[in-house]
């Protein structure tokens, strides 16, 4: 069973400033997708950034943008220009791809709680 | 308009009670999505449906029953609530392929008391 781990439970940083979130999966699977969520204190589910693991080239929206390593099963989420909007958890979640009618599955990490100082 | 909604948005509620979870997608998506978020903030699936179709049933135990009358809706009921049955339950729906990205209602915090 594929499994994510996030092993930053807080992470806090400057408004303007860079920060970074690591996450990290485990999977046998060749093909699969990785989200970045965001979940502000309105408990909202929000899509921040995906990545497909067959593209190598990075995803990137906006100020977020994503670091993923295949070989290392690494996906870490890059925030430029930190905003006190961007206060929430942040959720990294694997799919695999290989599956059909249904039976997709996100598999979240535990979440890291980032806080945005102004 | 809300792609996925849920009611309620806030349910307190005794030991013992049945209670029911509703939602709707307007998406027009064939699968949709029950996860449960616990009170540590971690997120995990317990059932899907495809065209009112069980798909995963993910261990849960058998006091929580899904149930899909028509593709656009998928209510979770929940019998003899226990304390530990306090989370926010999420709905989502997926979307097309190839990313099938799951879009999520906003979330029924439970409260067993």
């Amino acid at each position: 069973a594929q499994t994510v781990t996030q092993s930053q439970p807080e992470m806090s940083v400057q408004e303007a400033e860079t920060v970074t979130l690591s996450c990290t999966y485990d999977t046998s699977e060749s093909d699969y997708y990785l989200f970045w969520y965001k979940q502000p204190p309105s408990r909202q589910m929000i899509l921040v950034i995906r990545q497909e693991a067959y593209k190598q080239q990075n995803a990137t929206e906006n100020r977020f943008s994503v670091n993923f390593q295949k070989a290392a099963k690494s996906f870490s989420l890059k925030i430029s220009d930190s905003q006190l909007g961007d206060a929430a958890m942040y959720f990294c979640a694997y799919r695999s791809a290989e599956v059909q009618g249904g039976s997709e599955k996100l598999v979240f990490g535990k979440g890291t709680k980032l806080t945005v100082n102004p | 308009d809300t792609a996925v909604s849920q009611t309620p948005k806030y349910l307190v509620t005794q030991m013992g009670n049945d209670k029911s979870i509703k939602c709707e997608q307007n998406l027009g998506h064939d699968t949709m999505y029950w996860y449960k978020q616990d009170s540590k903030k971690f997120l995990k699936i317990m059932f899907s449906y495809n065209n009112k179709e069980l798909i995963i049933n993910e261990t849960v135990p058998n006091r929580f029953s899904p149930k899909s009358p028509d593709k656009a809706h998928l209510n979770l009921h929940i019998n003899s609530l226990e304390l530990g049955d306090s989370a926010v339950y999420f709905c989502a729906s997926k979307g097309e392929h190839p990313w099938n990205e799951q879009f999520f209602g906003p979330g029924t915090r439970l409260t067993v008391l």
